[in-house]
């Protein structure tokens, strides 16, 4: 079965560098996500991807936040500066769209623990 | 008033029991309801998706969506420790976007 990969699985940095999360959505997909995950908080939307360009996000994405999809298959979520409370698991997502009606399906990667010290 | 309210738990019930576990939001634009099931540092993994209100059924689990109530149900039957998990309740609007609201999840184990 398909599914939506991500890499690195955990990714260490120290506060100030720049870090980029790796996304391989599901292949036939055409809307993409970005979700954060803070420890034991709730899952939060961050950004919305269609059509090579942002659709919608939230206001926690700010200038520190950027994403990509550089090539076909991969999508990426850049943070330019981390603070320490970037922390969190971030998740990538990934949905068709179809005329079966199950167009708002959104499939979630196993995340990246990213760690800011 | 939070937009989606979910009571975070533990629940924790014998094997073999019916679980029952819900939502409730103020958003009456929300028409896609969806439940994740959540391990622990794993991501969400979708188990049910209902579109309006309704019932939807899928195996040993029912999905419930009430919107002139404002609530949303998961029943999960004949429960197992496999069940044990985290189970959000998520919901979005329509639109080219459809960002998903997620509850924050409630915490769940089942006892052998």
């Amino acid at each position: 079965e398909p599914e939506v990969t991500q890499t690195p699985s955990h990714q260490v940095t120290q506060m100030g560098q720049e870090v980029i999360l790796r996304c391989v959505p599901i292949s036939n997909h055409l809307y993409f996500y970005w979700y954060r995950q803070i420890l034991g908080q709730k899952v939060e939307f961050l950004v919305s991807f269609y059509n090579n360009e942002i659709s919608e996000k939230s206001e926690i994405f700010d200038d520190q936040f950027s994403v990509e999809r550089p090539d076909g298959s991969n999508f990426t979520l850049k943070i330019r500066s981390t603070k320490l409370e970037d922390s969190a698991m971030y998740f990538c997502a990934s949905r068709a769209f179809d005329s079966s009606g199950r167009e708002n399906e959104q499939f979630f990667g196993p995340g990246t623990r990213l760690t800011v010290l | 008033q939070k937009e989606v309210e979910q009571d975070p738990g533990p629940l924790s019930v014998p094997e073999g029991a019916i679980v029952s576990l819900n939502c409730t939001y103020s958003n009456s634009a929300f028409q896609y309801f969806m439940w994740y099931r959540q391990y622990s540092r794993k991501g969400p993994e979708l188990l049910m998706y209902t579109y309006s209100s309704g019932n939807k059924e899928d195996g040993r689990f029912t999905a419930q969506v009430d919107k002139s109530s404002k609530y949303i149900s998961l029943f999960i039957r004949d429960s197992q420790p496999s069940d044990s998990a985290t189970y959000l309740c998520a919901m979005s609007s329509y639109s080219s976007a459809s960002k998903i609201i997620f509850g924050s999840g409630t915490r769940l184990s089942i006892r052998p």
